[in-house]
Parts: structure tokens; C-alpha cells; sequence
């Protein structure tokens, strides 16, 4: 069975570093891109960006570029979407995402069950 | 970026009846268009790519059509569990692919 497990939720103050994981297992982890997607507390979805994890090629969004860093690890099949200085407005559930086909970017038929980011002092 | 554009913003429908959802892209998108299922709760549902081809496991219920910039998600025969979030994405131009914001079915 093809899927992505994501890590637990995370609370954090501002100012705080973070990093979130997403465990992709039953395929070619390095032949498919995964990407990452927030969804704000009673808000629609929003693509931050991308990683293909043969190469580490990565594409961001021009609103998400700068804020976040995506990596990924071949060798744990794991994708990472990491905070260096959190904001208030960080706050919402956060999805990884792989598309349909190897080395396609979208759309997206296998989602994580997301990671809940909390940020308050 | 493309914006993608969703209306109505709620849609109430009876069981039984149809739905249609649009979604306006601000530019062509051609036909790299994909249609997702949110239940309260739950992680997004690929419910329709290439603009009219179902996902796996959707069923004939859903109907996607559209290209270029004017798109329509038909949901027929209404059931109770259709009541969600639908989103609209656009995966022909990036970064980013946008998502729309969203028209939340309500069945009466």
C-alpha cells in the first residue's frame, strides 16, 4: 500500500525552530516529487512548494520562498518541511502531498493525514 | 501566478438532486485541472485530473468538464456523504499550482 505518514503535531512558541516530517512507503520514494500544502484554521488549501527526492530539486512558491525550507532523505524515505523562526501565522495543519505519476508534479491522489502546527506563547 | 477562482462560495442541495461547482482560472490552463474532496476531518480526496478523467475508486457520480479557463465539477444523485469542501487545482503553470478557494456543499 502506497502512503505518506506524517509526524505528530507541534507546538511551539514564536521565535522557535521546527521541523516536520512525512514518511512516503510502498513506492519509488526517490522517483516521485512530494509536496507540501497548508490549510490555515478554517481556510482553504494553499502549494508551498515541492521536492523531488532523486535530486533534491526544489520549487517553492514566491509566498512561501525564504519562509520554509523543504528537504528530503533518500535513505528514510522522508520528506521534511522545517521552520527556522516560527510566526503566529504559521499556525494550521500542513499536508504532504504526491502526485499521480513519477517525476509529475500534479495532481496530487496520495495526501498524509497532516501535522497540526501550533504557535503560541 | 494563475488565480483559480470557485463559485458559489455554499451550495445547499437536496439529496437526490445535482450539483455544479465552478471554478474560473485567470489564465489557460489548458486542461491540467484537478478537482479534490475535503470531508471535515480529513485529509483532500483526488476526485477528477485532465480536466474530465475520474480518479481511481471515484465513481460515475463525479463529472469534471472544462478547458482554458472556465471549468465545472457535476456531482449527481446527491448523497449525504458529499458533503464536503471541493477545491479546484491548476497544475499547468508554476510555482505555485493553485488551489481555488473552495465551494462547500451542503446537502439539505
Amino acid at each position: 500500500e502506497v502512503r505518506l505518514v506524517q509526524s505528530g503535531a507541534g507546538v511551539r512558541k514564536p521565535g522557535e525552530s521546527l521541523k516536520i516530517s512525512c514518511k512516503g512507503s510502498g513506492y519509488s520514494f526517490t522517483n516521485y516529487w512530494i509536496a507540501w500544502v497548508r490549510q490555515m484554521p478554517g481556510k482553504g488549501l494553499e502549494w508551498m512548494g515541492i521536492i523531488y527526492p532523486g535530486d533534491s530539486e526544489t520549487r517553492y512558491s514566491p509566498s512561501f520562498e525564504g519562509q520554509v525550507t523543504i528537504s528530503a532523505d533518500k535513505s528514510t524515505t522522508t520528506a521534511f518541511l522545517e521552520w527556522s523562526t516560527l510566526k503566529a501565522s504559521d499556525i494550521g495543519m500542513y499536508y504532504c502531498a504526491r502526485p499521480r505519476e513519477e517525476a509529475d508534479y500534479g495532481p496530487f491522489d496520495i495526501w498524509g493525514q497532516g501535522t497540526m502546527v501550533i504557535v503560541s506563547s | 501566478e494563475i488565480v483559480m477562482t470557485q463559485s458559489p462560495a455554499t451550495l445547499s442541495v437536496s439529496p437526490g438532486e445535482r450539483a455544479t461547482l465552478s471554478c474560473r482560472a485567470s489564465q489557460s490552463v489548458s486542461n491540467n485541472l484537478a478537482w479534490y474532496q475535503q470531508r471535515p476531518g480529513q485529509a483532500p480526496r483526488l476526485l477528477i485530473y485532465g480536466a474530465s478523467t475520474r480518479a481511481t475508486g471515484i465513481p460515475g457520480r463525479f463529472r469534471g468538464s472544462g478547458s482554458g479557463t472556465d471549468f465545472t465539477l457535476t456531482i449527481s444523485s446527491l448523497q449525504s456523504e458529499d458533503s464536503a469542501l471541493y477545491y479546484c487545482q491548476q497544475y499547468n503553470n508554476w510555482p505555485p499550482h493553485t488551489f481555488g478557494q473552495g465551494t462547500k456543499l451542503e446537502i439539505k
